[in-house]
């Protein structure tokens, strides 16, 4: 089956530190481009962070940059969000997310994971 | 950044009649753009690609179209299973992605 898988998320007081995991299953992992979108309470959906197929470009909204860090393991098949200085705007479901499988691009998303919980509060 | 802006916010209608939703780009996106269904506590279904193909699995009440600034997605009878938010999603001048503010479309 193919499907992507998030953890790591949980509650985190503003400065602290997180990292967030998604595991794939069911596609060739290494030839896909990863996306984290994430989704504040009851708001929108918000673009993250992107990752090359390769891991050598990355890509970061300005609202996270400098702060989040992108990357991935080919060997797990596992993308990951190494999200630091955290701050309470940043409470939000995470999302792992690719395309390319229904659209021809990877940045329309046509696979995502379940989402994972970030709360940052004191 | 590109700003997408859908309205209208929110779209209230009734089984079997016709839903018309906008996004307008800050700037050209040419075809780019993107629509995605999402229902409470599910994650989002991509609907519509390139302005105008539907994903594979999408029935043929939904349709895009639209370039450069000005989209619009139309489902041409509504389903019980269509009440939902709506977002748009452009991937023409990025990092970063940008998504629309969303349109709700709720049973009148």
């Amino acid at each position: 089956e193919v499907q992507l898988l998030e953890s790591g998320g949980g509650l985190v007081q503003p400065g602290g530190s997180l990292r967030l995991s998604c595991a794939a299953s069911g596609f060739t992992f290494s030839n896909y481009a990863m996306s984290w979108v994430r989704q504040a309470p009851g708001k929108g959906l918000e673009w993250v962070s992107g990752l090359s197929g390769s891991g050598g470009y990355t890509y970061y909204a300005d609202s996270v940059k400098g702060r989040f860090t992108i990357s991935r393991d080919s060997s797990k098949n596992s993308v990951y969000l190494q999200m630091n200085s955290l701050r309470a705007e940043d409470t939000a479901a995470y999302f792992c997310a690719t395309g390319g499988r229904l659209s021809g691009s990877y940045y329309y998303f046509d696979l995502w994971g379940q989402g994972t919980l970030v709360t940052v509060s004191s | 950044e590109i700003v997408l802006t859908q309205s209208p916010a929110t779209l209230s209608l009734s089984p079997g009649e016709r839903a018309t939703l906008s996004c307008r780009a800050s700037q050209n996106v040419s075809t780019y753009l993107a629509w995605y269904q999402q229902k409470p506590g599910q994650t989002p279904r991509l609907l519509i690609y390139d302005a105008s193909n539907r994903a594979t699995g999408i029935p043929a009440r939904f349709s895009g179209s639209g370039s450069g600034t000005d989209f619009t997605l139309t489902i041409s009878s509504l389903e019980p299973e269509d009440f939902a938010v709506y977002y748009c999603q452009q991937r023409s001048n990025w990092p970063p992605l940008t998504f629309g503010g969303g349109t709700k479309v709720e049973i009148e």
